[in-house]
């Protein structure tokens, strides 16, 4: 299956900042998926890419389909303090599935914001 | 009821016991998902079920024992697990619309499972 590496492993920003992160693969995506999850739950969807170059918004939340099909972006603006939580990239485990047959995730990125 | 419910939300059990863990989900999807997920691991996908049929075994140990009687309803049935085996374990389902356009999961909230 395919790998997913996500930067940063957290961050630590003050409430009102914008925030921005990353996911990277050694191999082509068809689609990108970015999700939230917050403590004691399961992560919910936030942002689903299916074409390179796409750009996404849903609220406060942008995101990018990488043009090489090997990356996408995902940034939040004017942070608030329920946007807390674990922000995790997500794609086909199987480049030739559509997804249905298992999805691989980044490790995440712990967003932490300061009062 | 509606999304995907996962029971029990915690769950202890000694290394000789047997138990389950269930999730049904009432969103009419067509497939579901058992994930693993650790402390500073990415989450690790377990077992996939599509239409009933499971179409995806992840290398899982086989005291780990998957069971999907219809498509509303997964079970992850443990025996003889291992301390290492702790961690919260997740169902998802998701709508497999087979023309290429894919939806993402819908997660349940997951069962905090401690070995011990």
């Amino acid at each position: 299956g395919q790998q997913l590496n996500q930067s940063p492993q957290s961050m630590f920003i003050q409430e009102g900042e914008d925030v921005s992160m990353n996911c990277t693969s050694s191999s082509i995506f068809n689609t990108w998926l970015w999700y939230k999850q917050d403590p004691g739950e399961g992560p919910v969807l936030l942002i689903a890419l299916y074409k390179a170059g796409e750009l996404t918004s849903n609220g406060r939340l942008t995101a990018q389909f990488g043009i090489t099909r090997k990356d996408s972006f995902l940034n939040i603006s004017a942070s608030i303090p329920s946007d807390v939580g674990i922000y995790f990239c997500a794609g086909p485990l199987h480049y030739s599935g559509g997804g249905a047959d298992g999805l691989t995730f980044g490790k995440g990125t712990h967003l932490i914001i300061q009062p | 009821e509606t999304g995907v419910t996962q029971t029990p939300r915690h769950l202890v059990m000694g290394m000789t016991n047997k138990k389950s863990l269930k999730c049904e989900q009432h969103l009419g999807h067509n497939a579901m998902y058992w994930y693993k997920q650790s402390a500073k691991k990415p989450l690790e996908l377990m077992f996939v079920y599509n239409f009933k049929e499971q179409t995806e075994n992840n290398s899982v140990p086989s005291r780990f024992s998957p069971e999907c009687p219809n498509s509303s309803h997964l079970f992850l049935h443990l025996h003889t697990l291992q301390p290492e085996d702790s961690a919260l374990y997740l169902c998802a389902s998701s709508q497999d619309s087979g023309q290429g356009i894919y939806y993402g999961y819908t997660f349940g909230s997951g069962t905090r499972l401690t070995v011990v």
